[in-house]
Formats: structure tokens, sequence, C-alpha cells
């Protein structure tokens, strides 16, 4: 299979950062994705990353390591509607753009 | 909006009956994919299909069938429901990303389907 793992809940501070994990299995990967998803909506689109490094988008960072098979989600400065699942996806060789997901990280923002 | 139009947007049936659940994906694009998120799971990824033909397959069971028209509108079709089946059925097509370059896949409203 094509695991992909990342912790099931985090809790963080409002105005603080936060790093969720994932690590995914490197056999044929080919990029990684994040997405942010509310509750009973629809996943959105956060960062790519395909080049081992960190890509900044605006207060979203994520970095990824091809060869440890890992890629971490960097949020700074957080806000109540960070509140969400953040979900750790890959494409793998041979699966054209379908997307492999992980189970999602419930990231819980608190005053 | 991501384009991606689902419908209907809730379904409640009972077990065994059948349903079929519609997507049409944005303007111009050639790709469907559906995928399946249950409470205790992830988004599973169900069947793709590109421009009419099927071009990948997941962990769709028997009793679910998909097809793509020549409109490109997709109609995924789930049979003999069960209890286990109730989950958001998510359709996405692949849209370039502007930033990164990358093909990325822009999701749907969803489809919420309770089977009582």
């Amino acid at each position: 299979g094509q695991n992909i793992d990342q912790p099931t809940e985090m809790t963080a501070t409002e105005g603080a950062i936060v790093q969720i994990n994932c690590t995914y299995q490197t056999s044929g990967f080919n990029g990684l994705f994040w997405y942010q998803q509310h509750a009973g909506e629809a996943p959105t689109f956060l960062s790519y990353n395909v080049l081992d490094g960190l890509e900044e988008k605006g207060r979203f960072s994520s970095f990824l390591s091809r060869s440890k098979g890992y890629s971490y989600l960097l949020l700074k400065e957080l806000q109540m509607k960070d509140s969400a699942s953040y979900l750790c996806a890959a494409t793998y060789t041979g699966g054209g753009n379908k997307l492999t997901f992980g189970t999602g990280t419930q990231l819980k923002v608190e005053l | 909006d991501s384009g991606v139009t689902q419908t209907p947007k809730h379904l409640i049936t009972a077990t065994g009956q059948r349903v079929t659940l519609r997507c049409s994906p944005r303007s111009g694009d050639l790709s469907v994919y559906w995928y399946q998120q249950s409470l205790d799971q992830g988004l599973q990824f169900l069947i793709q299909y590109y421009n009419g033909e099927e071009r990948a397959k997941g962990n769709i069971l028997e009793r679910f069938s998909a097809q793509q028209f020549p409109d490109l509108h997709s109609e995924l079709n789930l049979s003999s429901l069960e209890l286990g089946d109730s989950a958001l059925y998510f359709c996405a097509s692949s849209v370039p990303d502007g930033y990164t370059g990358a093909n990325v896949l822009t999701f749907g409203a969803g489809s919420r389907l309770t089977v009582l």
C-alpha cells in the first residue's frame, strides 16, 4: 500500500505556531499535497511540494524530504478559523493525478 | 466556488435502495475523480474518468458503478445500499495551479448520503 500517516488530533493556541507532520511511502512517490477541510465541507488546496525544501505561502509553509518520506505543514500566527482537518496527500507513479490521502489531522485552535 | 458542481447535496434513503450522484466538472476540464469520505476513514479514492474513459479504479465496491457522459458530467451509481455506505461523496476535477504548476484536485461541495 501507500500508507500516509499523520497525527489524529492536535491542539494549539491562537497566535502560536503549529507543525503537522506526515510520513508516506517513498516507493514510486511523485509529489505531496496539503489540503484543509472544515467540517462538512470540501477539501481545499493549500500547498504542493515536489522538491526537497520549504515552500512558503503566507501564514502557511510546507516542507518535504523525499529521502525520508516526510513532510510537514507549518501554520503561523494561528487564528480561530484555522480550526479544521489538515489532509496530507501524495501522488505516485502510474496514478496520474490521483491523490492518496492520509486520514487527516484535526487541529483545534484555542484562545 | 470551485466550479465543480455536485447534486444532490443531501440524500436520505433506506437499505437496499439505489441512488445516483451527479457531478459536473469545471468548464473545459476532461477529468472527474470520485472519492468517498466516511466518519472513521479518510478520503478514499473510488474511480477516475478522463474524457469519457475509465482511467483508474480504486477501492470501489461492485455494487457501485460510474460513468462519464459526452458532455463530461459524471454519475456515480450506488446500489443495494447498506448502512456502511453512509458517507460524504466528493467529485473532483484536476486543475492546473498557477502558482505551483501542479495539477491540483479541486473538489465539489459533496453529496452527503445517509442510509437508514
